[in-house]
């Protein structure tokens, strides 16, 4: 069975830092591109960043740029969310996603997600 | 950035109605749409790829429609397991990945 779990999430003061993980299992991990999404208590989906097969692609959305750094451990079967200098507004449950990518692309499966919130 | 709408932002449906969910594109995606179910409390499913594809395991009164800016995605028979929030997202251009703002599905 193809299972995403993530972990690390918890509170954190505006500025601090915080470390997501992805434990995948059930695939094999090295040949997928992988994702971080998150979702705003209330809101809608947003797409955070994505890593290559190898890990020498990564792209961010513009608002987490500088700050979040994606990454994986192909040998460990993980994939992690370095976020750095978090502010309220980072404040979700972020989920890490496989992304399918055939021609066409899509997220699936997804994990349970971890909540990520930063208050004072 | 491609820009996702969708329409409407939330309904009132019965058991056994068709429901249609229309997601709009800001410009043409060709057939680059994917759909996602989400129930409260859990993480999204997919149930649509490449605009009209129903994944493996998602059931067939369900169905994706569309091409260029505008989609549809309908519920032919509207079961108790169907009320959701649906989100629709552009594969076209990458990045961003960008999402629709969802549809609730409300009894």
């Amino acid at each position: 069975e193809v299972q995403l779990v993530e972990s690390g999430g918890g509170l954190v003061q505006p500025g601090g830092s915080l470390r997501l993980s992805c434990a995948a299992s059930g695939f094999n991990f090295s040949n997928y591109w992988m994702t971080w999404v998150r979702q705003a208590p209330g809101k809608g989906l947003e797409w955070v960043a994505n890593i290559q097969r190898d890990g020498s692609e990564k792209y961010y959305v513009d608002s987490v740029k500088g700050r979040f750094t994606i990454s994986r451990d192909n040998a460990e079967n993980s994939l992690y969310l370095q976020m750095d200098n978090l502010r309220d507004a980072d404040t979700a449950v972020y989920y890490c996603a496989r992304w399918l990518v055939a021609g066409h692309n899509w997220f699936d499966p997804w994990g349970q997600g971890t909540l990520v919130t930063v208050s004072s | 950035d491609i820009q996702m709408t969708q329409s409407p932002s939330s309904l009132s449906a019965s058991v056994g109605d068709r429901v249609t969910i229309t997601c709009r594109a800001s410009q043409s995606i060709d057939n680059y749409l994917n759909w996602y179910q989400q129930k409260p409390g859990k993480a999204p499913r997919l149930l649509i790829y490449a605009a009209s594809t129903l994944q493996t395991g998602v059931p067939s009164r369900f169905s994706g429609g569309g091409s260029g800016t505008d989609f549809t995605l309908t519920i032919s028979s509207l079961q108790p397991e169907d009320f959701a929030t649906y989100y629709c997202q552009q594969s076209y251009s990458t990045p961003p990945l960008t999402f629709g703002p969802g549809t609730k599905v409300e009894i």
